[in-house]
């Protein structure tokens, strides 16, 4: 079955650098969220977004913004980097419009991408 | 706040059980999901509990008590392939996101 896909996999960038993050959700799925997650901590909520529009928002900062295009798939852009803003980042997919007792709206994540900031 | 309680490390032999325990807050509480992460790796779903009782799934179950804003995954027969870090995370209402504790790390031992 095909998985939440996410581009690049592994990204070195400079500090004051702009670096953009890819996301293809499952087929079918019309919700999108972006999590960090730094060494040894738990993945941390950015934003999502809902048909194309965005649904919540976490603890993104100012520097970073994301959107969701036509065909589903979205992109999170960086600016300004920081040596902090190194982590793993993570996208995640679901189909939110299925309420079904089980699994209930599952929330599946893609692979990562790590992004190095020196 | 929304804080999400499990042990930070557990360790245990080939071939035992292990409980995780996980506790949140219950306020407008809308389900709660196992997830399994290897180190460097995309959390994978386990299991899913939004009514109280014990979901089960071949060697992994889960527990909820909505009253009591508490959770356990139960890992039998382990192996040495689930040493992982186990997720707790929760849904609440008016939003889809998963608030996630801070994982427990498991250590499985010849």
């Amino acid at each position: 079955a095909a998985g939440v896909i996410q581009s690049p996999r592994h990204l070195i960038k400079e500090k004051r650098e702009t670096a953009t993050l890819k996301c293809y959700p499952i087929p079918r799925h019309d919700t999108v969220y972006w999590y960090q997650q730094g060494p040894g901590q738990d993945p941390q909520f950015l934003i999502s977004f809902y048909e194309k529009m965005q649904s919540d928002k976490g603890s993104i900062p100012d520097r970073f913004s994301a959107q969701q295009f036509s065909d589903y798939h979205s992109e999170l852009n960086m600016s300004s980097l920081e040596l902090g803003d190194s982590a793993l980042y993570f996208c995640a997919s679901s189909l939110t419009s299925d309420r079904g007792q089980s699994p209930g709206n599952t929330i599946y994540f893609g692979e990562g991408s790590w992004l190095t900031v020196v | 706040g929304q804080n999400i309680d499990q042990p930070t490390e557990m360790t245990a032999t080939e071939g035992a059980i292990v409980q995780i325990n996980c506790t949140y807050q219950t306020s407008g509480f809308n389900g709660l999901f196992w997830y399994q992460q290897h180190a460097g790796e995309a959390p994978t779903f386990l299991s899913y509990n939004v009514l109280d009782g014990l979901e089960e799934k071949g060697r992994f179950s889960s527990f909820l008590s909505r009253s009591k804003g508490y959770s356990y995954l139960l890992l039998k027969e382990l192996q040495m392939k689930d040493s992982a870090s186990y997720l707790c995370a929760v849904r609440y209402h008016n939003t889809d996101k998963l608030i996630f504790g801070t994982g427990t790390r498991l250590q499985v031992f010849p």
